[in-house]
């Protein structure tokens, strides 16, 4: 059974720092998502994750995946408030219908 | 614009009275999925339709049900909601066969009282 982990589940940083979060699963997959989520909104697609080695970015925000560890990074550059909001990855699973599984997220809390 | 429309955006519903949820998508994606969601909690998957194939997730209580008349339409029905069904629902597209992401509606926060 697949399961996702993410790292730390709670982070609290002032404005201006760096930090990463983490995400690890358990089995081989072929797709990695990262999705931001404000209070009482939907998911919001970040990034899509799709080979070894695969780096993306998006202002201070940036996204890396290394299959053969099983590993994702989201790496927040300079943060400011506005990045406040849950963080969750996702994993597709290795059906055809491809179920995705979610880490239990990481509420990102930026002080000014 | 292709979306992903789920209404309501909130629904109030008394203990035990039966409630639908319902989902529709001008993307033509052949899968749907739905979440369900609670507070400070991962999203859930409940169940989803592969074209016209019910796939249902072992833990889903037998109070959760789903029909997709067509590829358009899906919809949620809890026949019997009970104090602990209150959460977000969360409807997903996707489409097989290429690397394409899903698609989320905007969710539909249900209320039992």
């Amino acid at each position: 059974e697949l399961k996702v982990e993410q790292n730390p589940l709670f982070l609290s940083m002032q404005e201006g720092k760096n930090y990463t979060i983490y995400c690890n699963y358990s089995t081989t997959s072929d797709r990695l998502y990262w999705y931001r989520q404000d209070p009482g909104k939907s998911l919001e697609s970040l990034f899509v994750l799709l080979s070894n080695g695969a780096v993306k970015q998006e202002g201070r925000l940036m996204a890396s995946l290394d299959t053969k560890a099983r590993l994702s990074t989201l790496h927040i550059t300079a943060a400011v408030h506005d990045l406040s909001a849950t963080y969750f990855c996702a994993v597709h699973g290795s059906s055809n219908t491809g179920k995705l599984i979610f880490g239990q997220g990481t509420t990102l809390q930026v002080k000014p | 614009d292709a979306m992903v429309i789920q209404n309501p955006r909130y629904q109030v519903t008394q203990f035990g009275k039966p409630v639908t949820l319902s989902c529709s998508q001008t993307l033509n994606h052949n899968v749907m999925y739905w979440y369900q969601q609670k507070s400070s909690q991962a999203p859930k998957l409940l169940f989803h339709y592969y074209d016209k194939d019910f796939n249902n997730e072992a833990d889903t209580p037998d109070n959760f049900q789903s029909r997709r008349p067509n590829t358009s339409f899906c919809f949620l029905d809890i026949r019997s909601p009970g104090l602990g069904d209150a959460a977000m629902y969360l409807c997903a597209t996707s489409r097989t066969g290429a690397n394409y992401g899903y698609t989320f509606g905007s969710g539909t926060r249900l209320t039992v009282v």
